[in-house]
C-alpha cells in the first residue's frame, strides 16, 4: 500500500496570507490527524477527522481549520498567517475508527515558511 | 490534559553501547505509548509501541518498558549502530484527550559515534 502523502512539500508565504495543505491517507484509513512540529514546541496536535467529521481539536486558534472529504483525503487551512506559523505540518492516518490505541502513520509533512 | 516529559534531550553513545530514553506522563488513563524515530528531513516512523496491558515489549535490538504505577515508560536500544542516530519521540494516548490524539515528548537526539 502507498503511504500517507502530503502536498505541497514546501511552501513560502507572507504574513497575512492564507494557505491550504492537503493530506491523502493510506488506502482504507478513515481517520486523519494533523500535527504542527516546531523546534520550540515539538509535535502538537491540531485536529482529527473521521468520516468527514472533526472529532477532536487541539489548542490552536480559530485561524487553523480543516476538513475531510468523502474519500478520506483531508485539507487544513491557515488564514491570516503569522511568522510563528512557520513549521512542519504533519498528517497521520489510522486504520480503525476507534481512535484509541491505534497506530498512527505519518506523512512526509509540508514545510511552511512565513516571511 | 496529558503532559509527557522526555529525558534526556540529547544522548551521545559509542557504537555498540546501549541507549535508554525515559518518558513520564501525567494522565493515569493513558493506555497507548508509541515511540517514533525521525531522521533529519524525514517523517516520524513508528519503531515500537506498547499498550497498557503489558509491561514490556521487545523487537530485536529495541525494547520498551512500561510502569503504570509510576507513570513512566522507557525505550532501550542495545548494540547501537550509527544508523540509529536520529531524534526519538515518545508519545502517550489517553481517552481523556479524545480520539486519535497523541501527546508527544519534546524528543531525544541520539548520536551514535562509530
Amino acid at each position: 500500500k502507498a503511504g500517507v502523502t502530503q502536498t505541497p512539500r514546501y511552501l513560502i508565504k507572507t504574513r497575512g496570507q492564507q494557505v491550504t495543505l492537503s493530506c491523502s491517507p493510506i488506502s482504507g484509513h478513515r481517520s486523519v490527524s494533523w500535527y504542527q512540529q516546531t523546534p520550540g514546541q515539538g509535535l502538537q496536535f491540531l485536529f482529527e477527522y473521521f468520516s468527514e467529521t472533526q472529532r477532536n481539536k487541539g489548542n490552536f486558534p480559530g485561524r487553523f481549520s480543516g476538513r475531510q472529504f468523502s474519500n478520506s483525503r483531508s485539507e487544513m487551512n491557515v488564514s491570516t498567517l503569522e511568522l510563528g506559523d512557520s513549521a512542519l505540518y504533519l498528517c497521520a492516518s489510522t486504520s480503525s475508527p476507534g481512535g484509541y490505541q491505534e497506530t498512527q502513520y505519518f506523512g512526509p509533512g509540508t514545510r511552511l515558511l512565513v516571511l | 490534559g496529558e503532559n509527557v516529559e522526555q529525558h534526556p534531550s540529547t544522548l551521545s553513545v559509542q557504537e555498540g553501547d546501549s541507549a535508554v530514553i525515559k518518558c513520564t506522563y501525567s494522565d493515569s488513563a493513558s493506555n497507548y505509548f508509541p515511540w517514533y524515530k525521525q531522521e533529519l528531513g524525514k517523517r516520524p516512523q513508528l519503531i515500537i509501541d506498547i499498550r497498557s496491558n503489558v509491561g514490556e515489549k521487545k523487537d530485536q535490538r529495541i525494547a520498551v518498558t512500561l510502569n503504570k504505577t509510576a507513570k513512566h515508560f522507557s525505550l532501550h536500544i542495545t548494540e547501537t549502530q550509527p544508523e540509529d542516530s536520529a531524534v526519538y519521540f515518545c508519545a502517550a494516548s489517553s481517552p481523556n484527550s479524545g480520539y486519535s490524539t497523541l501527546t508527544f515528548g519534546k524528543g531525544t537526539m541520539l548520536l551514535v559515534s562509530p
